[in-house]
């Protein structure tokens, strides 16, 4: 069974840092390209990064480059978000998706919650 | 980079169908795929590619496309189906970011 777990999410002041994990199972998790998308309570879904198999390239939207690094660890299995110089903006549930055909996401984790205030 | 758009809310009878679009420039170039989100879930996907369905996602729906709009359309919809409904694509301007669009409300009255 296809599993995806985040963890690392909370409370976190403006200007802070946190890193997110995300730990996969039940398939081969370096064939598959994997991203973050967020969603602020009550609204909607925004893509976030996205990485390929190995890690050798990366995206980010606009609004979380320069602050947001993705990568992955394929020996672990597992997905970082590293978030640094957070604002209250970025608070946000947090998921990681991995990429099916056509750019579509066929599984997704249940989501962290990252909450950024003073 | 490109938008999505879709309504913000749609209703349904019981037993009805009801068409959910989504539209913008890079769905002349890459493909929508749609999920569903009920609340306090993770989202999951009912159509991906042309018209595919992941297993277990009923025949109930399906998808289509033309020029720059996307439709999910649900043939008969059931109580369950009332939820959240995105629609994504790559970007036309690089493939490997990712668009939604802002989400449709589905009722099903």
């Amino acid at each position: 069974e296809v599993q995806l777990v985040e963890s690392g999410g909370g409370l976190v002041q403006p200007g802070g840092s946190l890193r997110l994990s995300c730990a996969a199972s039940g398939f081969t998790f370096s064939n598959y390209w994997m991203h973050w998308v967020r969603q602020v309570p009550g609204k909607g879904l925004v893509w976030v990064s996205h990485t390929n198999s190995d890690g050798s390239s990366t995206r980010y939207a606009d609004s979380v480059k320069g602050r947001f690094t993705i990568s992955r660890d394929n020996a672990r299995n597992t997905l970082y978000l590293q978030m640094n110089s957070l604002r209250a903006e970025d608070t946000a549930v947090y998921y990681c998706a991995r990429e099916h055909t056509w750019g579509s996401f066929d599984y997704w984790g249940q989501g962290i919650l990252v909450t950024v205030s003073s | 980079s490109s938008e999505l758009t879709q309504d913000p809310a749609v209703s349904v009878a019981l037993g009805q169908t009801v068409r959910i679009t989504c539209q913008g420039d890079s769905l002349r170039s890459h493909y929508a795929s749609w999920s569903q989100q009920k609340p306090g879930q993770a989202p999951v996907l009912v159509i991906f590619g042309k018209n595919n369905r992941p297993s277990g996602i009923p025949d109930r729906f399906s998808g289509s496309s033309s020029g720059d709009t996307a439709s999910l359309t649900i043939t008969g919809a059931q109580a369950e189906d009332e939820a959240d409904y995105y629609c994504n694509s790559r970007d036309s301007g690089d493939s490997h970011h990712m668009l939604f669009g802002g989400g449709t409300k589905l009722t099903v009255l």
